[in-house]
């Protein structure tokens, strides 16, 4: 089982970005996907999850960054994405795709002027 | 502050056994998880679904709950546990929580 991601760097306030993750080894189609992000100073934050197709698809957002997130899955491909908008410095992070039991490696975004 | 309350550090002798607790209101009704992260790496699930371990996990791990507070045990502790250890959980929307994390430290 992996899960791969891209995407990150180093982006400017009020910028754009997309971050993937390529899952294998599993039925992604099945999956609830998570993405997480992490900072020294607020921990572990979850930023939002996608329900599987066949429960719906349905997208829910924690308020930091609703409205400026939203996730979005090809089962087709097996893949998960990240498109942030309207950066803000705050969301400067490590960010994960989880199952759970599965993470990502972590693709590191610094939101800096 | 976080939804769920850990001990910021533990510390345990090698072939001692280790505890870190977990606190919240949530947990008497959603399941709870633990995830392992060394320095540098991405967490790891060490415990799914309140006490289920995934594969790769070794049997030292273990968990249990009572009330309010689930419990990480760790028996026969090695040096490669040495690691921040978080809990994970959701609240009612399915929105996850976590603890601010417990590092261990093995003397």
């Amino acid at each position: 089982v992996q899960l791969v991601q891209s995407g990150g760097g180093v982006f400017q306030p009020g910028g754009s970005l997309t971050l993937s993750c390529a899952a294998s080894g599993f039925t992604f189609k099945n999956a609830w996907m998570v993405w997480v992000r992490q900072t020294a100073e607020r921990g572990l934050e979850w930023i939002g999850r996608i329900k599987s197709e066949s429960d719906g698809g349905a997208t829910n957002y924690a308020s930091p960054v609703e409205g400026r997130f939203v996730i979005s899955r090809d089962d087709s491909n097996s893949r998960l994405f990240l498109h942030m908008s309207g950066l803000q410095i705050e969301d400067t992070a490590i960010y994960y795709c989880t199952t759970v039991t599965f993470w990502g490696q972590g693709s590191p975004v610094t939101v800096s002027s | 502050s976080y939804d769920l309350t850990q001990p910021p550090s533990v510390s345990v002798s090698p072939g001692q056994t280790a505890m870190i607790s977990c606190s919240g209101d949530v947990l008497p009704r959603q399941y709870a998880s633990w995830y392992q992260q060394r320095p540098g790496q991405a967490p790891v699930a060490v415990i799914y679904k309140d006490n289920q371990r995934p594969s790769g996990t070794p049997e030292r791990f273990s968990a249990s709950s009572s009330g309010t507070t689930v419990t990480l045990t760790i028996s026969r502790v090695q040096a490669e546990d040495e690691a921040d250890y978080y809990c994970q959980s959701v609240d009612s929307s399915g929105a996850w929580l976590f603890g601010g994390g417990t590092k261990l430290t093995v003397l």
